[in-house]
């Protein structure tokens, strides 16, 4: 299949840390993304990774991949409140042109 | 770079009346553009892609007669919901990338759809 999971919900307080979670399904995806969308709005690339990377750092944003356990992560350092929004993880599939985007998880960030 | 517009960014449309949405890549050309419905409080979906010059390929269970995409340009497609249902009622995303490139997916800023 090609189910993406991740969690619904993640709340924080503002200078900790996020950590948010994906589990995909699709062994032959090449890249795989992160996306943010605030409220009424598009969605914003963040970052991504290719698959034969397994970390790969961008200012306050980790993201690692363990490609054994399809397990992708987002880590957001310092987590500020403009962070709050949901984030979505995404996968390429059919040959890299698809996305098959997760269910997204919603993140608070509580002062 | 790699700037994908969506036009408009809001629209309300009575029952039975069509509506048009445009995705434009500003800075870059684009043989396939992607289109995406999103749900309240859900995931993007693809609907459809669309490619330059031929028809565009439809998901499994999306209406092509209903949504029809037209692909005329190498920096332009759009997106015509056809007597349109409030149950069409959604937020209608695009996307592309470079032409040529493996990069990631740019999106435009969305189109919410209101039916009446």
């Amino acid at each position: 299949g090609e189910d993406v999971e991740q969690s619904l919900f993640l709340s924080v307080r503002e200078g900790d840390s996020s950590v948010i979670n994906c589990t995909y399904t699709d062994s032959s995806s090449t890249y795989l993304y992160w996306y943010k969308q605030e409220p009424g709005a598009g969605l914003q690339l963040l970052t991504y990774i290719f698959s034969n990377m397994d970390m790969k750092q961008d200012q306050r944003l980790t993201v690692l991949l363990n490609k054994k356990d399809k397990h992708l992560s987002l880590r957001i350092a310092d987590t500020q409140t403009g962070d709050s929004a949901i984030y979505f993880c995404a996968e390429t599939t059919g040959g890299g042109n698809k996305l098959t985007f997760g269910t997204g998880t919603q993140l608070k960030v509580e002062l | 770079g790699a700037v994908v517009s969506q036009h408009p960014s809001r629209v309300i449309c009575k029952s039975g009346t069509s509506v048009k949405i445009e995705c434009r890549s500003l800075d870059f050309q684009a043989t396939t553009m992607f289109w995406y419905r999103q749900f309240p409080k859900q995931s993007l979906m693809l609907m459809a892609t669309s490619n330059e010059g031929s028809k565009a390929t439809y998901e499994q269970g999306v209406e092509k007669d209903k949504f029809l995409i037209n692909h005329a340009s190498l920096t332009l497609s759009t997106l015509t919901v056809t007597s349109a249902h409030p149950e069409d009622s959604s937020f209608y995303i695009c996307s592309a990338r470079p032409e040529g490139s493996n990069s990631p997916l740019h999106f435009g800023n969305g189109t919410r759809l209101t039916v009446t």
